[in-house]
């Protein structure tokens, strides 16, 4: 089953917006990592966040993780249509099981 | 750095035949991991190895799987005999480490007749 669950399943936004998409999980975990996938590419990994990290920022990407909510929130700003692909967010088991699920993914267009 | 290498990028085979799935990582890279992606059942890990060793195969789905890795620069996925619903695409990634980010492959796409 997955441990991770994105949220919502789909995002539509017009470019310059923001995008908020959250990542639940169940388990204790070692890190959580978001990926992003274009249609048709393999992933890519956008950010690793460490569980006793609470934020994490490269460019435009600001991730957030609350081991207390088990939860975690990849925020794209100021979008642009390049960013249109499915984001995934990836949990290990914690402690020493180190096999990552992969939720379902949240689909994001950004209009032009 | 030419990043993940798989091959085939595309197969088609018939019921019962043998796939071989190849995959190069990341020179250096010690840990490499197989996946399975559908649209039923998104993205699944099927095993991974660290140092060529396989750590964990228990999302290999049925014996009909195997995997190898004979040496740090080469892994290969084998379904033997192949069926319908083994129809996905495959990716392999490699790390540096069990715990840090994966690079992925470009995937290699599998339709069984």
């Amino acid at each position: 089953s997955q441990q991770g669950e994105e949220d919502p399943q789909a995002l539509s936004i017009q470019e310059g917006e923001n995008a908020t998409m959250n990542c639940s999980y169940k388990t204790s975990i070692n890190n959580l990592q978001w990926y992003r996938q274009n249609s048709g590419r393999g992933l890519v990994h956008l950010i690793l966040i460490r569980s006793n990290e609470r934020e994490k920022h490269s460019g435009r990407l600001r991730v957030t993780l609350d081991t207390s909510k088990k939860s975690s929130s990849l925020l794209i700003t100021a979008s642009r249509a390049a960013d249109t692909a499915s984001y995934f967010c990836a949990t290990d088991g914690g402690s020493n099981d180190y096999k990552l699920s992969f939720g379902a993914g949240t689909t994001v267009t950004v209009r032009a | 750095d030419a990043g993940v290498i798989q091959s085939p990028r595309h197969e088609v085979t018939e019921m019962g035949q043998e796939v071989t799935l190849r995959c190069k990582p990341i020179s250096g890279h010690n840990s490499l991991f197989w996946y399975r992606q559908t649209m039923m059942r998104g993205l699944e890990l099927l095993i991974y190895f660290n140092n060529n060793v396989p750590i964990d195969d228990s999302g290999m789905p049925e014996d009909r799987f195997s995997a190898k890795m004979p040496n740090a620069s080469f892994s290969t996925l084998k379904i033997q005999p192949s069926e319908p619903r083994d129809s996905a695409v495959y990716f392999c990634a490699s790390s540096l480490g069990l715990v840090n980010e994966q690079f992925f492959g470009p995937g290699t796409r599998l339709t069984v007749l």
